[in-house]
């Protein structure tokens, strides 16, 4: 199974553009990347997730290098409201959630 | 339309009782999966459903656990002789299917606590 690595926190400040690199070298060929968001006593909630390149939503982008052994999420223009734990996956059939990334904004 | 829900949103019990956690999936989605999630820790997986039988359990963490999902719909981890280190959140999901793309969608989870 793939296992990813990430940073254990993060700190930014409002309207800041935060990068979350994570890594996930034994990714296989029909895996994709997903990341989650998960508040205090809320479960996990679908960001965004991608295969290769640059997957771009409402919320976030997903960059992913051609070699798919790592991905960076970028949150635009950060705000109090972002403050959570993000969580990179690599997609199986099952989710393997690691610790995940504490991101902690400031006014 | 409605999410994945979870009850009891709390559960406390004694050690050695028996416990039911019950998750309703969002409808049509096939696929529903349980994972336990400890105190600052990321959420473990536990076993899933694809329809009404389990395609994984492999994260059942020993004979004391035990899940059901009947008509394919509702889906009821059981707990037996409950242990202290068995207190935790356990999160439901469901997906539309086992797609490897398929978006999860996670319900508030049950907070379990063990005394």
């Amino acid at each position: 199974l793939a296992k990813t690595t990430q940073p254990i926190s993060m700190d930014s400040y409002e309207g800041q553009e935060v990068n979350i690199t994570c890594s996930h070298n034994n990714i296989a060929t029909n895996d994709y990347i997903t990341w989650y968001q998960q508040f205090p006593s809320q479960g996990p909630r679908f960001i965004i997730q991608g295969y290769k390149t640059k997957v771009t939503n409402e919320v976030a982008s997903l960059f992913i290098p051609a070699d798919r052994k790592s991905s960076t999420l970028s949150l635009p223009r950060v705000s109090l409201s972002d403050t959570a734990v993000y969580y990179c996956l690599v997609n199986t059939d099952k989710l393997i959630f690691g610790t995940g990334t504490r991101l902690q904004v400031f006014p | 339309g409605a999410g994945v829900s979870q009850t009891p949103s709390n559960k406390v019990t004694e050690k050695g009782k028996y416990v039911e956690l019950r998750c309703d999936p969002i409808s049509g989605h096939t696929a529903l999966y349980w994972y336990r999630q400890s105190l600052g820790q990321g959420p473990e997986f536990l076993i899933y459903f694809q329809g009404t039988g389990a395609a994984d359990d492999s994260g059942l963490p020993n004979d004391r656990f035990f899940a059901v999902r009947p008509e394919g719909s509702v889906s009821t981890l059981k707990i037996q002789r409950t242990e202290r280190g068995d207190s935790a959140v356990y999160l439901c999901a469901s997906s539309q299917g086992l797609l490897r793309d398929n978006e999860q969608f996670f319900g508030p989870g049950t907070r379990l606590t063990v005394l």
